[in-house]
């Protein structure tokens, strides 16, 4: 069974940064393309970046591009966003999904979502 | 990149069917068959239901339909039962390395 784990989610002040990471067990997350999707809080499904498997192409949301990073770490099996100049609008529940099994630009599998909160 | 309309609310009785619509433009759900749907209970994560406009993942059941006509995909939900009841979004590509999602509809089973 696979199961993507996130975490690294928190409290973070306006302007602070924070760093989330997304783990697997059952895959091996470097085989597939992934990304980071997050919803507010009561509020609907954002897309927010995608990176290929060998980490070679990187897309973003226009709501985060230049202040939010993706990267891999296919070594240990990790993905990780960097999420720097945070606003109080980047308050969700951030999840990473991986997309390539049933095509293009369809989720298939989902981690449990990890919270971030910025708020002073 | 706007978000694809979906209405708030839809609702059927046990058996019955119910569809759910996503509008979007030529840019989008119009121009190409990358529509997905996704359910979501409350409290977990989002569940594949349906992958380019109208084929399922594996272990989905096919009381679950989706189609497109020009700007407008529609998911089908046949014999509603119980546990249909949650919210649905769907998503399209966009174009330029983009995907959209819906502001999501939430099902009641009455």
């Amino acid at each position: 069974e696979v199961q993507l784990v996130e975490s690294g989610g928190g409290l973070v002040q306006p302007g602070g940064s924070l760093r989330l990471s997304c783990a697997s067990s059952g895959i091996t997350l470097s085989n597939y393309e992934m990304n980071w999707v997050r919803q507010a809080p009561g509020k609907g499904l954002e897309w927010i970046s995608y990176i290929s498997s060998s980490g070679s192409n990187i897309y973003y949301a226009d709501s985060v591009k230049g202040r939010f990073t993706v990267s891999r770490d296919n070594a240990k099996n990790l993905l990780h966003l960097q999420m720097n100049s945070l606003r109080a609008e980047d308050t969700a529940v951030y999840y990473c999904a991986r997309e390539g099994v049933y095509g293009d630009y369809a989720f298939d599998s989902w981690g449990q979502g990890t919270l971030v909160t910025v708020s002073s | 990149q706007s978000a694809l309309t979906q209405p708030p609310s839809a609702s059927g009785s046990p058996g019955q069917s119910v569809t759910i619509s996503c509008t979007g433009t030529s840019s989008d759900v119009g121009g190409y068959n990358y529509v997905s749907w996704y359910q979501q209970h409350p409290g977990k994560a989002p569940k594949l239901m349906i992958f380019e406009v109208s084929k399922w993942p594996s272990g989905v059941p096919d009381r679950f339909s989706g189609s497109k006509s020009g700007n407008t995909a529609s998911l089908t939900v046949s014999g509603l039962q119980a546990e249909d009841e949650a919210d649905y979004y769907c998503s399209s590509y966009a174009g330029s390395n983009n995907v959209v999602f819906g502001g999501g509809t939430k099902l009641t089973v009455l």
